[in-house]
């Protein structure tokens, strides 16, 4: 399988920027990264996903590394509705395979 | 658009019941999911659905049927529920574009079996 690492929890501040990394030492060449998050008693949502270039969306930007073994999810401005539990998910075919991912909390 | 709706929403049952959990899109959605989620772990999956009438075992299927008669609705069911199936489930429905769709969540069904 397709793995990914993250750590457990992070911490920021509303207003600021956040930096969520992820490694994927194992990712092969089609696979997509994609990030998901799950908001407390609420099932995941979609984020963002990319497979080799930057991305932006209205929610957070993706960085990719040039050798594709780790990735940055970035919340450009944090807000109290922000936290919840980040996944980084290499997409294996139709099936995400999902880690413990990060637990982000943002304090006013 | 509803999106994904589960029904449910709780459920308790005693260890040996039956009964069958609903999700249904309203999306068009060829792909549908079912996972299971414990405390403080990610979600697991325990079947899917490429189109209507077909399924398939995920990565946790054992002690769980499910059906797809309808294109809109998965069916997950527990013929004799057991403890270990305490969990909270979740039903997502995605289209037919692999390695980029998005997957859809429902609001997840919590079900505790005594």
């Amino acid at each position: 399988d397709a793995k990914t690492t993250q750590p457990n929890s992070m911490e920021s501040n509303e207003e600021e920027p956040v930096h969520l990394p992820c490694n994927h030492s194992t990712i092969s060449g089609t696979d997509y990264i994609h990030w998901y998050r799950q908001l407390p008693s609420q099932g995941p949502e979609y984020v963002i996903h990319g497979l080799t270039s930057n991305v932006n969306n209205r929610m957070a930007s993706l960085a990719i590394a040039e050798d594709r073994k780790s990735s940055t999810l970035i919340l450009h401005r944090a807000t109290l509705r922000d936290a919840a539990v980040y996944y980084c998910i290499l997409l294996v075919g139709t099936a995400l395979i999902f880690g413990k991912g990060t637990t982000l909390s943002v304090s006013s | 658009n509803a999106g994904v709706t589960q029904t449910p929403k709780f459920r308790v049952l005693k260890t040996g019941q039956s009964m069958t959990l609903l999700c249904a899109q309203d999306m068009n959605h060829e792909y549908m999911y079912w996972y299971r989620q414990d405390p403080g772990m990610g979600l697991r999956l325990i079947h899917y659905s490429v189109g209507e009438g077909t399924t398939a075992k995920g990565e946790v299927p054992d002690g769980y049927n499910v059906s797809r008669l309808k294109k809109q609705n998965f069916l997950l069911g527990l013929e004799s529920a057991a403890p270990s199936q305490t969990s909270v489930y979740f039903c997502a429905s995605s289209t037919l574009r692999e390695y980029t769709d998005t997957q859809y969540f429902g609001p997840g069904t919590r079900l505790t079996v005594l």
